[in-house]
């Protein structure tokens, strides 16, 4: 049974560039979290995708926004790239209802280092 | 300040010991009560998951919830070197997606 995958591993981006991250969620999941783990904090959460819509966000720009495809995939995009940005961001899934929502699997994360 | 409050550490024990690690917060919607332990370049692994207040034990570890005091603990006996790792405090207040995260404490068991 594959857990939830993350690519890239690493990525190096300058400032101002774009960035697409991509997650593949637990197989019987259908509903995709972002969060964006900086160096020596806990995760905070960007958004959660379920049924191909943003269902909520957190306290993060516009430049960061996603998607999620048919077969429950998700994508992160970070426009207008700043050194802050900096940090592991990671997937998580979890089963929609039931209190499935808080129950999260995550992947290993994606570290994006900005120069 | 902050929603979730946890000590980052690092914490250094010897092998075998019994270790405490802790997280208060201040808003009294959070429902469910779950610690993660993180291992360094991998994401977040899901431990305990707790509702009520009381305490829940899974082998070597045990969660408490104390919500009169807004106080939750997670402990580990006889602790091994293959424990080390930052442990995270997650809280839900049941609506809405997000989980809201301690900072994670940095925790080392020595032989």
């Amino acid at each position: 049974d594959a857990g939830v995958t993350q690519s890239p591993t690493h990525l190096i981006k300058t400032r101002g560039q774009q960035v697409t991250l991509r997650c593949s969620p637990k197989s019987g999941h259908d509903t995709v979290s972002w969060y964006q783990q900086a160096l020596g904090q806990g995760p905070q959460f960007i958004f959660q995708y379920y049924e191909e819509e943003e269902r909520q966000r957190g306290n993060f720009p516009d430049r960061f926004s996603g998607h999620q495809f048919p077969n429950y995939s998700s994508e992160l995009n970070v426009n207008a790239l700043l050194l802050g940005d900096s940090a592991l961001y990671l997937c998580a899934s979890s089963l929609h209802g039931q209190g499935g929502n808080e129950k999260l699997f995550f992947g290993s994360g994606t570290q994006l280092s900005v120069l | 300040q902050k929603e979730v409050e946890q000590d980052p550490g690092p914490l250094s024990v010897p092998e075998g010991a019994i270790v405490s690690l802790n997280c208060t917060y201040s808003n009294s919607a959070f429902q469910y009560f779950m610690w993660y332990r993180q291992y360094s370049r991998k994401g977040p692994e899901l431990l305990m998951y707790t509702y009520s207040s009381g305490n829940k034990e899974d082998g070597r570890f045990t969660a408490q919830v104390d919500k009169s005091s807004k106080y939750i603990s997670l402990f580990i006996r006889d602790s091994q070197p293959s424990d080390s790792a930052t442990y995270l405090c997650a809280l839900f207040t049941g609506g809405g997606n997000k989980l809201t995260f301690g900072t994670g404490t940095q925790l080392k068991v020595e032989l």
